[in-house]
This record gives C-alpha cells, structure tokens and sequence, in this order.
C-alpha cells in the first residue's frame, strides 16, 4: 500500500509569488488533512477534508490560503501571495475513519518565502 | 498555557536504559491521546495511542496516562541508538483533529 506522499518535497519561492502543493492520500482514505510546522512551533491543524468536502477549515491562518480536493482524491494547497511567515513544513494526512482512526502523514513539503 | 505541553529536550540517555518521555494538557483538550515518532525530514508515525487511564504496552513501549493530573508519557525500555528522534505527543480535538505538542527529541547513545 502506497502511504501519502507530497509534492515538492521543498519548495523555495520570493515573497508575493504563489505556490501550489500537493497531496496524495492512501488510497480509500476519505479524510485528508493539512498541517502546518513553522520553525520553532508545534505542528499545527489547519484543515480537514472529508472526501471534496472540507469538514473543518478552523485552522486557516488568512485568505490567502485555499485547499481544494476536486473529486475526491488527491489535495492541493495554494498561497497566494506567499508572505515571510508562510515557511515551514506543510504536513498532509490521511485517515480512514473519522475517529480513533489511525492517522497516517505524508512526508511533508518543505516552503521557504525569501 | 498551551493545549499540549513538551519539554523540548534533547533527552538523552545510554544504549539499553528506559527513556521517559513526558507530556501535560490543558482542559481545552479531549481524553484522546497520541504519541508519534518523527525523524529528521520525515513524516510523524503513530507509535501509541491512548484513552483511558492507566497504562498501556506494546512491545518496548509503554503508554501511561494519569487524567486528574492531566498527565501522559511514553516509556521506552532497551533504548535502541534507532530511537533516537522526536517524539510528539498530540491530543485529539474531535475527528483526527490534532493538537500536537513541541516535541521532544531523543538521543540514545551508545
């Protein structure tokens, strides 16, 4: 079973550019969720799909962040325009259920915002 | 206070020895309880997970949690130099809504 992977791996762009990142989840796998680790901090929530409905979307940081998951499957995170404070690892996973399911993490992408 | 507090370590202890791995919550958090392993440019893995009070085993792990001090740590007997990472205590929000700590790191030397 292939787990979640993302793409890039890292990514490197200047302030005021835009940067699309991907997630694949495991496959069957309706809940996809996005996390976020800037330097120093704790991994944070940011959304949760369930299936190409976004269940929670609290952790949000501001508008220029939007998730979508067309059909179903695979994510895509998009920052538009990139500031400073965007860098960190962004962290998708995925889960069977929606409780006491087994969360299982992509790799992460790396962003830096020069 | 934080939801989900660490002490960020390095913790590091001898080839073989028990590390004890230590995470304290807030009331804002559920009774759900996770700890994850993570090393250096790769993804967190679950190693335990956790819901009740008391303690919980498997194979050189131990999970212990202790809700009147609001209290959760991992134990790892034989500490192997492959265990060396960092471990992330996380409590649940509601549907795998995870609220993580800092983490800690770990270093087992030989």
């Amino acid at each position: 079973e292939a787990g979640v992977t993302q793409f890039p791996s890292h990514s490197v762009i200047e302030k005021g550019q835009t940067v699309t990142l991907r997630c694949d989840p495991i496959s069957g796998h309706d809940n996809l969720y996005w996390y976020r680790r800037v330097m120093g901090k704790e991994i944070k929530f940011l959304l949760h799909f369930v299936k190409e409905s976004k269940q929670d979307e609290s952790g949000m940081p501001n508008n220029r962040f939007l998730a979508e998951r067309t059909g179903g499957t695979y994510s895509t995170l998009k920052v538009q325009p990139a500031e400073l404070e965007d860098s960190g690892v962004y962290f998708c996973a995925s889960s069977q259920d929606l409780e006491n399911s087994p969360l299982h993490f992509g790799n992460g992408t790396r962003l830096t915002v020069t | 206070q934080k939801e989900v507090e660490q002490n960020s370590g390095p913790l590091s202890v001898p080839e073989g020895a028990i590390a004890s791995l230590n995470c304290t919550y807030s009331d804002r958090v559920s009774q759900s309880f996770f700890w994850y392993r993570q090393y250096s440019g790769k993804s967190p893995e679950l190693i335990m997970s956790i819901y009740s009070n008391g303690d919980k085993e498997d194979g050189r792990f131990t999970a212990q949690l202790n809700k009147a001090s609001q209290y959760v740590s991992l134990l790892i007997r034989d500490s192997q130099p492959s265990d060396s990472a960092t471990y992330l205590c996380a409590a649940s929000g509601g549907y795998n809504k995870l609220i993580f700590g800092a983490g800690t790191r770990l270093a087992v030397h030989p």
